[in-house]
This record gives structure tokens, sequence and C-alpha cells, in this order.
């Protein structure tokens, strides 16, 4: 069946540091492919989105290409700040509804 | 923006009481969805609704039931809530096109004793 795996936690980076988060999947056909993010004490928001083959999804400085030859989709940013810091989330969609997320990915950005 | 409100951030029941958890949104969304959020253990579906009145069961839909008797409105109901219910509860809606994404409340964090 369909699946997200997602690099193990936690990630701690300093101010300015570039961020790699891999999450690759399982799926057949052609799934939707997100990123959420979780701040402390909230729901997930949306990130970036990306719905076929060589799409770069693109938010507030973080980008995430839809690699259908490796089936990833790693969230890459240049330079973190602090207010980076949340758990991260890669989910796919196949067929409408079902949504398969990640166990998410918990970044630190210290000063 | 897509607002999807859920009525309680923080709930603390007793054992073998019933709870209700309500969600609502402002996007005239036809899906609605129920999540549970554990540490480990990631997102688990609960239940989700296609359309009023309309109800699947999702992965862990043991111990809980839905109702949707609006559009806008989806609630969660703990028929009898125990120790192992207690967790963070996700509401997300969604349009009904086939790329669209969820869009999630705050949470309501409940917590039974």
């Amino acid at each position: 069946g369909d699946s997200v795996t997602q690099m193990e936690g936690p990630v701690t980076l300093s101010e300015e540091a570039f961020l790699t988060i891999n999450c690759t999947y399982t799926a057949t056909g052609y799934p939707s492919l997100f990123w959420y993010v979780q701040y402390p004490g909230e729901g997930l928001q949306l990130l970036l989105k990306a719905t076929k083959a060589d799409d770069k999804g693109s938010n507030k400085g973080f980008e995430a290409t839809y690699r259908k030859e490796t089936t990833s989709f790693h969230l890459e940013k240049g330079s973190v700040q602090v207010s980076d810091s949340a758990v991260y989330f890669c989910a796919l969609a196949h067929t409408g509804n079902q949504f398969y997320f990640g166990t998410g990915t918990s970044l630190t950005v210290i000063p | 923006d897509v607002k999807v409100t859920q009525s309680s951030r923080y709930l603390v029941k007793r054992t073998g009481e019933k709870v209700f958890l309500e969600c609502v949104q402002d996007m005239d969304h036809e899906n609605m969805f129920w999540y549970r959020q554990d540490p480990g253990l990631g997102l688990r579906l609960i239940y989700f609704s296609y359309d009023v009145k309309m109800k699947e069961k999702g992965d862990i839909p043991e111990g809980y039931s839905v109702s949707r008797e609006k559009k806008e409105r989806f609630s969660l109901i703990l028929e009898s809530a125990s120790t192992n219910q207690t967790s963070m509860y996700l509401c997300a809606s969604k349009s009904g096109s086939a790329n669209s994404p969820l869009h999630f409340g705050n949470g309501t964090r409940l917590t039974v004793t």
C-alpha cells in the first residue's frame, strides 16, 4: 500500500544553517505530495505542495521537488531561523481523500 | 483563507463520560476528517465524511462515532471515554478537487482521567 517515510529526528541546527529533511514515498500512479508544519500547541499548516513529477513547491523560503525517479520529496531551506523550529510532516494523497503522513521530524534552530 | 475551528483547545474528562468534540469549517468543503495524533505514532485517521450524513471509517474507529448533520460541522463522539483515548485530536477539511490539501484546525488536547 501507499506510505511515506521521512527522516528521523530530532534535528538541531544553528541559525542560518542549511536544512534538508528527507522524505520518500511508496505509491502507485501519481500521488500529490505535501509538506505540513506544526508549531507547538497548534494544528498542522500546509507549507507547500506538488501535484506532478518535477513540480517544485515553495513557500516562506522552503522548497521541495517532486522526484518520481527517486520517489522523493525532500524539504530544503537555505538559511533557517529560530522561528522555523517546529515539527515537519511529509504527506501524500492518492485517489482524493486518502492521505498518508510521515511520522514527523522535529526541528530546533538555536541562535 | 480556510478556517477550521475546533471548539475546545483543552478538555479534561473522566473515564466513562460521553465526550463531544466539535469542528466547524467556513469554506463549504465537502470533506471533513478527524485524526488523532500521538507521539511516535503520527497522525491516524479516525473517521471522515464526504457529504452531509455520510461517513466512512478510518484506520482506528473503535470507541468513536461521528455526526455530520450540516455541511460545515463535523462532530467526533467518544461514547464512553477511556484513558487510552487521551490524545491530541485534529479536525481537517478539504474541497472536492482531487489535488487539494487538507486544512487543519488547531487541535483539541483531550485528557481522560
